[in-house]
């Protein structure tokens, strides 16, 4: 199968710190997506890049899609309590159904 | 808003009952697809439907079978539930079909929380 590897696994930082997260893959792909799972919910969507090495915000969060389509990151500035969750990359190709997720960045925010 | 929801958030059921798990989404979409999520792995993907009565095996299909016999409704089934089944069951929708390809996001419902014993 397809080699994703999302890092880190997990992280504790304090409140009002800038956090940075990302995800790397074997193959080259056509879409990086980043979705926020709160705790006992479904994951959803932040933010969605469709073009190699598009910069994409959504409010505090900013993401890249890598120039060599093989990578994304996520970063989130001055990271707030309701930032806790778990964070998940994935990735599509136009090819066919290839449709994966990272394992996840698991963020906790102390006040 | 998209809104995909899930019959149960929580469910306990006993090694070799046999289990269904419900998703309907009220948007028309043309997928659906079924998750599992356990600690350390993300989310892996069980089955996909692309059309109705249509399916297609996902990365770990074993044990598991679906049913779509309406596009609004997606049903998971464990024919006969192990303790290796306990897990988060996730479903979710997106829009476009699979002859545009498979860039479009996915939509999520809650969650179920499987629990066997």
């Amino acid at each position: 199968g397809q080699q994703l590897n999302q890092s880190p696994q997990s992280m504790f930082i304090q409140e009002g710190e800038d956090v940075s997260m990302n995800c790397t893959s074997s193959s080259i792909f056509n879409t990086w997506l980043w979705y926020k799972q709160d705790p006992g919910e479904g994951p959803v969507l932040l933010i969605a890049l469709y073009k190699a090495g598009e910069l994409t915000s959504n409010g505090r969060l900013t993401a890249q899609f890598g120039i060599t389509r093989k990578d994304s990151f996520l970063n989130i500035s001055a990271s707030i309590p309701s930032d806790v969750g778990i964070y998940f990359c994935a990735f599509t190709s136009n090819t066919g159904n290839q449709f994966y997720f990272g394992t996840g960045t698991s963020l906790t925010v102390i006040p | 808003d998209v809104k995909v929801t899930q019959s149960s958030r929580y469910l306990v059921k006993r090694t070799g009952e046999k289990v269904f798990l419900e998703c309907v989404q009220d948007m028309d979409h043309e997928n659906m697809f079924w998750y599992r999520q356990d600690p350390g792995l993300g989310l892996r993907l069980i089955y996909f439907s692309y059309d109705v009565k249509m399916k297609e095996k996902g990365d770990i299909p074993e044990g598991y079978s679906v049913s779509r016999e309406k596009k609004e409704r997606f049903s998971l089934i464990l024919e006969s539930a192990s303790t290796n089944q306990t897990s988060m069951y996730l479903c979710a929708s997106s829009l476009l079909g699979l002859a545009v390809g498979w860039t479009d996001t996915q939509y999520f419902g809650p969650g179920t929380r499987l629990t066997v014993l």
